[in-house]
């Protein structure tokens, strides 16, 4: 069965520093997305990035990047130039073919001014 | 274009009483899905669906029932409400089945079960 692991429960950067945001995943299929999603204090959940497993550039999306490890089945968020507006609950998330997500079980990120 | 929205926000139930969560999108989704979110467990599917009148179990089922006669409309039913079932509860929905779809999740519904 496939699981998502992210091992720090809780992060805390400085604004305007960077921060790297961990998940490891369990699978043996080949074709597959991973994803972060961000979950602020308002509770609803937003798409940050995707990426396919096939394409072995990593997906960014402005101050958002990540860097995706197939061989090592790992898949790190990376936040460039932290504002007060990433603080919120990040979760990372793997689908295969099939109807399902699975999602880690987050890490609360701390801005501090 | 409301997206995906919630009935109720919140709601305090007692222990064996029923209820409905209604969820609604207006993107003309196929794929509806049911989650629950407790502290330190991320987010569990409970039941989904492919398509208008299907539905499906996910990981944690059991007490809950749903329904999905309206293509738009997504329902989650608690027949008898254990304190448990304290938890806050997301739908969402995507597009389709390819598995980089965008899931578009609602603004959850916070049930607390005395």
């Amino acid at each position: 069965a496939q699981t998502v692991t992210q091992s720090q429960p809780e992060m805390s950067v400085q604004e305007a520093e960077t921060v790297t945001l961990s998940c490891t995943y369990d699978t043996s299929e080949s074709d597959y997305y991973l994803f972060w999603y961000k979950q602020p204090p308002s509770r609803q959940m937003i798409l940050v990035i995707r990426q396919e497993a096939y394409k072995q550039q990593n997906a960014t999306e402005n101050r958002f990047s990540v860097n995706f490890q197939k061989a090592a089945k790992s898949f790190s968020l990376k936040i460039s130039d932290s504002q007060l507006g990433d603080a919120a609950m990040y979760f990372c998330a793997y689908r295969s073919r099939g109807d399902k997500i699975i999602f880690g079980k987050g890490t609360r990120l701390h801005i501090l001014p | 274009n409301a997206g995906v929205t919630q009935t109720p926000k919140f709601r305090v139930l007692k222990t064996g009483q029923s209820m409905t969560l209604l969820c609604a999108q207006d993107m003309n989704h196929e794929y509806m899905y049911w989650y629950r979110q407790d502290p330190g467990m991320g987010l569990r599917l409970i039941h989904y669906s492919v398509g208008e009148g299907t539905t499906a179990k996910g990981e944690v089922p059991d007490g809950y029932n749903v329904s999905r006669l309206k293509k738009q409309n997504f329902l989650l039913g608690l027949e008898s409400a254990a304190p448990s079932q304290t938890s806050v509860y997301f739908c969402a929905s995507s597009y389709a089945a390819s598995p980089g779809d965008e899931q578009f999740f609602g603004p959850g519904t916070r049930l607390t079960v005395l």
